[in-house]
């Protein structure tokens, strides 16, 4: 079946620091999305990307999905105690309506 | 209204219970999910709904059942739980039908269940 796995699992970051986490799929996907998780909360949804090579920018987060739509990465620049959470990746098949999610990157900002 | 809304936020239940999930939304989304979140792990798919039909059923113990009664609700109903089902549900949706174009997942806060 169809995994998605991320790197790192945990990711603890000096304030101001950039840092990048990275999704890697075992099958081409049609689109991927990636959505943020607070302690106790619930997974929002970030960005989506669907075009091969694509790159898209939040203010200090910019995501990108590889060139052969099997890997993704997002990378957080200047980062803040707000940016704390765990952040998923998730993709999905084409034509499907099943979205895998990743491990997902446990972020701990040192302030 | 752009929320999914699930209740109870928090449940108890004993092994020989039975209890039922809600979830509502109004956002007029076709396609909507429960997931199953342990601690620390990625919420795991159990039920998809499109159009008021179960879609994908992920080999789901049949202690858990489903049910959508109209496009805006979506229910779980729980019965003869064990303590290892204790965990984050979480009910989502999303605005297309399967098999369109590629839409983004709302989640509802979770149901947070213990089975005592």
């Amino acid at each position: 079946g169809q995994q998605v796995m991320q790197i790192p699992q945990y990711q603890h970051v000096q304030e101001g620091e950039d840092f990048t986490t990275y999704c890697n799929s075992s099958t081409t996907l049609s689109n991927i999305q990636w959505y943020k998780q607070r302690p106790g909360g619930h997974p929002v949804f970030l960005i989506q990307l669907v075009k091969s090579g694509e790159v898209k920018k939040q203010k200090r987060l910019t995501f990108q999905f590889g060139e052969a739509k099997k890997n993704s990465s997002l990378h957080i620049t200047a980062t803040q105690t707000t940016d704390v959470g765990t952040y998923f990746c998730a993709g999905r098949k084409a034509a499907g309506n099943k979205l895998t999610f990743g491990g997902g990157t446990r972020v701990l900002v040192k302030p | 209204d752009t929320e999914v809304t699930q209740t109870p936020k928090h449940l108890v239940m004993g092994m020989t219970n039975k209890k039922s999930l809600k979830c509502e939304q109004h956002m007029g989304h076709r396609a909507m999910y429960w997931y199953k979140q342990k601690a620390k792990k990625p919420p795991e798919l159990m039920f998809v709904y499109s159009y008021e039909k179960l879609s994908i059923n992920e080999s789901v113990p049949s202690r858990f059942s489903p049910e959508c009664p109209n496009s805006s609700l979506l229910n779980l109903h729980l019965h003869a739980l064990q303590p290892e089902d204790s965990a984050l549900y979480l009910c989502a949706s999303s605005p297309k039908p399967p098999g369109t174009a590629v839409t983004e997942a709302f989640f509802g806060q979770g149901t947070r269940l213990t089975v005592v």
